[in-house]
C-alpha cells in the first residue's frame, strides 16, 4: 500500500531552526512535493524534489533520499506566520501525488 | 501567475438541496484539475481527477451521481454536491496543473466551506 508517515505535531521558537522529516512508501516514485498549509487555508507549493540532495530557497531547504524512502524540510529563521500545517506529498507511477495528514508546527515567540 | 479562485468560499445549504462549487483558472489553462475534500486535522482526500473535456475519474468510494463534475472548458471545473446532507459538510478544494501526465505542480484555490444543517 502507500503511506506517508510524519510527525503529528512540532513545536518549535521564534528564530530558531526545526527539521520536519517524512518517510514515504508508494508504487513507483516520480518526486515530491512539500506544501504549507494555513489553518482554514488551501495548501500552498513550497518544494519539488526528483533527485537525491538538497534543494535550498531561501529560508526553506528540502532534503530527499529516494534509496531510503525519506524527505525533510527544514525551515531556518523561523517566524510565527510559519505556523501552520507542513504536507508531505509524494507521486507514484500514476502521477498521482499522495497526501499525508501533515505535520502542524507552532513557533512560539 | 498561476491564481485558482474558488467560489463561493462559504455556503451554508439546508439538508436536501444542491450546491454548485465553482474553480476558475485565472491565469492559465488548466489541463486538469482535481477537487478534494479535507476534514479538520485530516489529509487532503483526493475526490476526482477531470481533464477538459471529458469525464472525471473519480475515487473509489466516491459517488459520482452525488458529487457532479463538469469541466466544460481549460478555465473552469464545477462540483455539484446534490441532495446535501450534513455528513457533506467539509472542505472543499480545488487544484489545477498546467500540464497532465507529469508531476506538475498543483496550483490550489482557495477552498470552499460547506456547511449542511
Amino acid at each position: 500500500g502507500q503511506n506517508i508517515d510524519q510527525p503529528t505535531e512540532m513545536t518549535a521558537t521564534e528564530g530558531a531552526i526545526v527539521q520536519i522529516n517524512c518517510t514515504y512508501q508508494t508504487s513507483g516514485f516520480n518526486g515530491l512535493f512539500w506544501y504549507q498549509q494555513h489553518a482554514g487555508e488551501a495548501p500552498t507549493f513550497l518544494s519539488y524534489n526528483v533527485l537525491d540532495g538538497l534543494e535550498e530557497k531561501g529560508r526553506f531547504s528540502s532534503f530527499l533520499s529516494r534509496s531510503k524512502g525519506y524527505s525533510y524540510l527544514l525551515l531556518k529563521e523561523l517566524q510565527m506566520k510559519d505556523s501552520a500545517s507542513y504536507l508531505c506529498a509524494p507521486i507514484d507511477s500514476n502521477y498521482q501525488l499522495i497526501w499525508g495528514a501533515g505535520t502542524k508546527l507552532i513557533i512560539k515567540p | 501567475g498561476a491564481v485558482v479562485s474558488q467560489h463561493p468560499s462559504r455556503v451554508i445549504c439546508k439538508s436536501g438541496t444542491s450546491v454548485k462549487i465553482e474553480c476558475r483558472s485565472l491565469d492559465f489553462q488548466a489541463t486538469t484539475m482535481f477537487w478534494y475534500r479535507q476534514f479538520p486535522k485530516k489529509s487532503l482526500m483526493l475526490m476526482a481527477t477531470s481533464n477538459e473535456g471529458s469525464k472525471a475519474t473519480y475515487e473509489q468510494g466516491v459517488e459520482k451521481d452525488k458529487f457532479l463534475i463538469n469541466h466544460a472548458s481549460l478555465t473552469l471545473s464545477t462540483l455539484t454536491v446534490t441532495s446535501a446532507h450534513p455528513e457533506d459538510s467539509s472542505f472543499y478544494i480545488c487544484s489545477a496543473t498546467a500540464g497532465a501526465g507529469g508531476p506538475y505542480e498543483q496550483y490550489f484555490g482557495p477552498g470552499t466551506r460547506l456547511t449542511v444543517t
